[in-house]
């Protein structure tokens, strides 16, 4: 069956503009994950959502970092006012449900590059 | 807030070898694993341990949660070129943070034939 997929692949854009990246998870998965992984480095976790709720948004850096599920499938992670400091690879993940026991299966990512 | 510190940050080993690879917490977890990252994917997980003192093997890998809970290590038996990628330990936490994975810095694994 179909993994998680990302879009766009590789997204590059200038200082101060607006980007959404697009994540659409494994059908049937009610939880779903955003993670930052920046060069030389493990992921670091953003955003978990359980259905259409944002359970735990306690790895967003700062207000210009937002993202929605609005009809528990397909999330969009927003940032404004986009930094040089933002580049990185963003790796959306999901899962059956929430919690420890669930494997997170990821795509494979968006590289942000803000010049 | 949590910190996974991985060891060693790369390897180069000849086809063959076996591996080892730890990975140690400050913060006790309630589950271990460990993913294989390839150039321009996502991470795969590869184990994961649900129980202090578990080990556990999944074809020529082998890992262990140690008795603490701030640890973990990762064997690789008789490498294979495939084997090269980023390796990385992520720990999960109970609780109200139970959903996220906290994950090591990585290593880098090279294998020559």
């Amino acid at each position: 069956g179909a993994g998680v997929s990302q879009t766009p692949s590789n997204k590059v854009t200038e200082k101060g503009k607006y980007v959404e990246l697009r994540c659409d998870p494994i059908s049937g998965h009610t939880a779903l994950y955003w993670y930052r992984q920046s060069l030389g480095q493990g992921p670091e976790f953003l955003i978990y959502f359980q259905g259409t709720g944002a359970a735990d948004d306690s790895g967003l850096p700062n207000d210009r970092f937002f993202a929605v599920r609005p009809e528990g499938s397909v999330s969009t992670l927003k940032i404004q006012r986009t930094e040089r400091g933002d580049s990185a690879v963003y790796l959306c993940a999901s899962s059956f449900s929430g919690g420890s026991g669930n494997e997170q299966f990821f795509g494979p990512g968006t590289r942000l590059t803000v010049l | 807030g949590q910190q996974l510190n991985q060891s060693p940050q790369s390897m180069f080993i000849q086809e063959g070898e076996d591996v080892s690879m730890n990975c140690t917490s400050s913060s006790i977890f309630n589950t271990w694993l460990w993913y294989k990252q390839d150039p321009g994917e996502g991470p795969v997980l590869l184990i994961a341990l649900y129980k202090a003192g578990e080990l556990t093997s999944n074809g020529r890998l082998t890992a262990q949660f140690g008795i603490t809970r701030k640890d973990s290590f990762l064997n690789i038996s008789a490498s294979i070129p495939s084997d090269v990628g980023i390796y990385f330990c992520a720990g999960q936490s109970g609780g109200t943070s139970y959903g996220k994975l906290t994950f090591g810095q990585g290593t880098i694994l090279t294998v020559h034939p």
